[in-house]
C-alpha cells in the first residue's frame, strides 16, 4: 500500500520568505509526527497530532513555525520569515496509534534550503 | 546535551568485519527503537526493544537492551556492503508519550 508522502521533495527559498511543506500520512494512521533533520544529526522532534486532540507542539524551536492538520489526515507545516538555520530535511511519520510502542512510518522528507 | 549520546558517529569497515554501536542515556525509557537510514530516504525501524536485558536477533544484527533501560547496543557480524546505511537509535520515555528521542546516528561505511 501507499506510504506516506511529503512534498515538496525540495525546497530552495530565499531568506525572509515563508514556506509549506506537506505531508499526506498513511491513510487510517491517527498519529501524525514533524520531525527535523539537520547535516549529520539525528531527528529533532517538532509536533505531534494524535486525533482530535490539541498537538503537541513542545519541539517547536520558535514562534515562525507552526502546523496544522486538515480532517484527521493531511498535514502542513508552515515556517514565515525563513532563516538560514531552518536549512534541513524535514520528515514527516504517521503511526497506526498515538500510543507508546507503535512502529512510526517516516516519509523521504522534504530538504529546504535557504539562501 | 543530547539525551540519547550514539557512538561512534562514524564508522568505516572492510567486507566481513563484526562492528557494535552504542546508545547511551541518564534516562530511562519505556522502550527503545533502532532505524537505518538511507540517502533520500525516511528511516526504516528495524527492531523495538521494551523489556531491560532483552536481546533480540534479525538476521545478522543482534540488539540488546540493558538492564536498567538506559542504554542499547547494535551489533552486526559479518558486515556486507549492503548494510551501509546510517542507524539511529530512538527512545521513548514514558514521560513523554509516543514522541522519539533520537540519538544522532552512526554513519556505517561497509567497504567490499
Amino acid at each position: 500500500g501507499a506510504g506516506v508522502s511529503q512534498s515538496p521533495s525540495n525546497k530552495v527559498t530565499e531568506k525572509g520568505k515563508d514556506v509549506e511543506l506537506r505531508c499526506d500520512p498513511i491513510s487510517g494512521h491517527t498519529a501524525l509526527y514533524w520531525y527535523r533533520q539537520s547535516l549529520g544529526q539525528g531527528l529533532e522532534f517538532l509536533i505531534y497530532f494524535q486525533g482530535n486532540s490539541a498537538p503537541d507542539k513542545s519541539g517547536l524551536p520558535s514562534d515562525r513555525f507552526s502546523a496544522e492538520r486538515t480532517g484527521g489526515s493531511v498535514s502542513t507545516l508552515t515556517i514565515q520569515r525563513t532563516q538560514q538555520e531552518d536549512s534541513a530535511v524535514y520528515l514527516c511519520a504517521s503511526s497506526p496509534d498515538g500510543r507508546g510502542g507503535y512502529e512510526q512510518y517516516f516519509g523521504p522528507g522534504t530538504r529546504l534550503t535557504v539562501t | 546535551t543530547q539525551l540519547l549520546e550514539q557512538s561512534p558517529q562514524f564508522l568505516s569497515i572492510q567486507e566481513g568485519e563484526n562492528l557494535t554501536v552504542y546508545c547511551n542515556s541518564s534516562s530511562v525509557f519505556s522502550s527503545l527503537q533502532w532505524y537505518r537510514q538511507e540517502p533520500g530516504e525516511g528511516p526504516v525501524l528495524l527492531v523495538t526493544v521494551v523489556t531491560g536485558g532483552e536481546v533480540k536477533k534479525l538476521k545478522r544484527l543482534t540488539f540488546q537492551f540493558g538492564d536498567a533501560r538506559k542504554d542499547s547496543s547494535l551489533h552486526i557480524t559479518a558486515a556486507q556492503p549492503g548494510d551501509t546505511g546510517l542507524y539511529l537509535c530512538a527512545g521513548e520515555r514514558e514521560t513523554s508519550g509516543s514522541r522519539l528521542t533520537f540519538g544522532e546516528g552512526t554513519q556505517l561505511t561497509v567497504n567490499p
